[in-house]
């Protein structure tokens, strides 16, 4: 079956300016999260989907980021007045249940640069 | 705070030989712990997973047990191949939603 996709796979933009990244995740998957992953380090939590709902946004760096899930499948990272320091390969997973012990399945990132 | 730490890379090695990737972990709670792989050009996937103190977690000739008592989960196998070149994260999962916290990833890099 189809996994987690992420559009675009690249993202060029200029330091101010407002971009938006989408996730689909697999088909039944109810939990769904945002990571951002720069150069050499391990992805880090960005916010957490279960439903519809953000069940857990303490990872987002402040007010700039913002996500939704309105159907409770895919869902949007906005990124608003972007800086050089929001470059970074931002990743999605899904997973079925959202729990400690669920594997998650992630897609293949989008890449963001900022200018 | 929660958090991660893997032995620093790159590790270079000889095909069939043995591979210990250290991870150690400060977590409040029981968490689930995990080792990810992403292979070159590819996306992360999950290689093998522990739920609770003692479990040994095992796929493709990996295996990794979780310590509470030393709180770790060292990866190993016993005989590297070329394809198992890639970067490995360990990760670490402490409440219901199972937002993961990784370590900075360690690149194993297996030649001929």
């Amino acid at each position: 079956g189809a996994g987690v996709s992420q559009t675009p796979s690249n993202k060029v933009t200029e330091k101010g300016k407002y971009v938006e990244l989408r996730c689909d995740p697999i088909s039944g998957h109810t939990a769904l999260y945002w990571y951002r992953q720069s150069l050499g380090q391990g992805p880090e939590f960005l916010i957490y989907f279960q439903g519809t709902g953000a069940a857990d946004d303490s990872g987002l760096p402040n007010d700039r980021f913002f996500a939704v899930r309105p159907e409770g499948s895919v869902s949007t990272l906005k990124i608003q007045r972007t800086e050089r320091g929001d470059s970074a390969v931002y990743l999605c997973a899904s997973s079925l249940a959202g729990q400690k012990s669920s594997e998650q399945f992630f897609g293949p990132g989008t890449r963001l640069t900022v200018l | 705070g929660d958090s991660v730490t893997q032995m620093e890379g790159p590790v270079t090695l000889s095909e069939e030989a043995f591979l210990t990737i250290n991870c150690t972990y400060t977590a409040t709670g029981y968490p689930s712990l995990f080792w990810y792989v992403q292979y070159p050009g590819e996306g992360l996937q999950l290689l093998l997973k522990a739920t609770k103190a003692d479990d040994k977690g095992s796929n493709k000739g990996f295996e990794a047990t979780y310590r509470k008592e030393t709180t770790s989960f060292h990866l190993e196998k016993g005989s590297v191949q070329v394809s198992d070149s890639a970067v490995y994260f360990c990760a670490l999962a402490y409440n219901q939603g199972g937002k993961l916290i990784f370590g900075q990833g360690t690149e194993l890099s297996v030649k001929p």
